[in-house]
């Protein structure tokens, strides 16, 4: 199976900041990377599909970049709606895989 | 409006089976895969497995935790798809999302998702 890391587990920022998450596969896995964003209680959102293709109304201030085996969320300009937990997925393969998630907290 | 909406969890002992349903409508049911997700009380998401459209003979995939336990199918029909688990254990205890796994120009990612159902395993 394809282990996917998430760095850092959790961060603290600021409303206006802007935000880097890593996600490293253990194998690559070409640009086959989606970033989801999850708040308390509530489903997944799809935000980010093939490493770096917005999806339909997400907000420009979220891109996703890289191929291989490395990847990064990033959020330009954090705003309140923001503070959320965010997961990395592999489609690549089966079984698809998730990161353990990286809870973006208010500072 | 495009929705999943998922039924069935519930409290269940250890051994015993149950069936979740996911319940689509706003979309053509039939022209998508659908895949289970689940997450365990304060952990991470852990994809449990998917059940291909019609057009790629509706196979399916599992994760090694539930092979052979669990077994998801669908009734184009109805726009219902099924997580039958049988065998549940305590560490099946989770939250259990459908989604809708949208497919781009080879890319899968999974674009709409359910409310989610909550499945107790417990004596």
């Amino acid at each position: 199976d394809i282990q996917m890391t998430q760095s850092p587990s959790s961060l603290s920022a600021s409303v206006g900041d802007r935000v880097t998450i890593t996600c490293r596969a253990s194998q690559s896995i070409s640009s086959y990377l989606n970033w989801y964003q999850q708040k308390p209680g509530k489903a997944p959102k799809f935000l980010i599909y093939a490493a770096s293709s917005l999806q339909s109304g997400v907000p420009s201030r979220f891109s996703g970049s890289g191929s291989g085996t490395d990847f990064t969320l990033t959020i330009s300009s954090l705003q309140p709606e923001d503070f959320a937990t965010y997961y990395c997925q592999q489609s690549y393969n089966t079984p698809w895989t998730f990161g353990q998630g990286t809870k973006v907290e208010i500072k | 409006e495009v929705q999943l909406v998922e039924s069935g969890g519930g409290l269940v002992q250890p051994g015993r089976s149950l069936r979740l349903s996911c319940t689509a409508s706003g979309f053509t049911f039939g022209d998508y895969a659908i895949s289970w997700v689940r997450q365990a009380p304060g952990k991470g998401l852990e994809w449990v497995g998917f059940i291909r459209s019609k057009a790629y003979r509706g196979t399916t995939e599992y994760a090694a935790s539930v092979k052979g336990r669990f077994t998801i199918s669908r009734d184009d029909s109805k726009s219902i798809a099924y997580l039958q688990m049988n065998s549940l254990k305590t560490e099946d205890t989770a939250v259990y999302y459908c989604t809708r796994d949208l497919h781009i120009s080879g890319y899968y990612g999974m674009d709409v998702w359910g409310q989610g159902t909550t499945v107790t395993v417990s004596s």
